[in-house]
């Protein structure tokens, strides 16, 4: 099936680091969306993006909707300990009606205290 | 609010039996159900869309008659696997859409091994 390429794959950082991760693809997307997965658990929403060009943020995490409708980041500032886990971007399908989503490959993000 | 609940959280059948997960909108209604199965280190891959009252929608290369979806209620999708191999063995996650929050929810996932 379809995936968005993320980048980096994976990260190790001291902890007070600030983090970017990518998320590009082929196709455009209307919407973009971040998750964060813990171990053994569902991902859970950290921020929607619905507007080209969008910039949004959420506590210490902030993301961008790529002017292209092809591309996001998402930065984490000051990152701790329980950052940790596996982050997701996705896309939502354009112009569909089905609300499905695309998943990007990932970026798992390790932080030494 | 808007919890999506999974049963069972995990499960170890054998090889050649079926196994059915449940997946349940506790809050709200969901008119559509998303099923997806995620392998070790990777991604979560759409499998199927299933709407309440009616066939699910199948990703390419899901076998339909191998991985069948029930969405009977606007609260409940069921995904069953039939005569499972250990190739089945996977992280299976639904979701649920909610209209009125314009949000997928997503469940905590089964484990599902096959021996």
């Amino acid at each position: 099936g379809q995936q968005l390429n993320q980048s980096p794959q994976s990260m190790f950082i001291q902890e007070g680091e600030d983090v970017s991760m990518n998320c590009t693809s082929s196709s455009i997307f209307n919407t973009w969306l971040w998750y964060k997965q813990d171990p053994g658990e569902g991902p859970v929403l950290l921020i929607a993006l619905y507007k080209a060009g969008e910039l949004t943020s959420n506590g210490r995490l902030t993301a961008q909707f790529g002017i292209t409708r092809k591309d996001s980041f998402l930065n984490i500032s000051a990152s701790i300990p329980s950052d940790v886990g596996i982050y997701f971007c996705a896309g939502q399908d354009y112009g569909g009606a089905t609300n499905k989503l695309i998943f990007g490959t990932g970026t798992l993000l390790a932080v030494q205290p | 609010g808007a919890v999506v609940s999974q049963h069972p959280s995990r499960v170890i059948c054998k090889s050649g039996t079926s196994v059915k997960i449940e997946c349940r909108s506790l809050d709200f209604q969901a008119t559509t159900m998303f099923w997806y199965r995620q392998f070790p280190k990777q991604s979560l891959m759409l499998m199927a869309t299933s709407n309440e009252g009616s066939k699910a929608t199948y990703e390419q290369g899901v076998e339909k008659d191998k991985f069948l979806i029930n969405h009977a209620s606007l609260t409940l999708s069921t995904l069953t696997v039939t005569s499972a191999h250990p190739e089945d063995s996977s992280f299976y996650i639904c979701s649920a859409y909610s209209l009125v929050l314009s949000e997928q929810y997503f469940g905590p996932g089964t484990r599902l091994t096959v021996t």
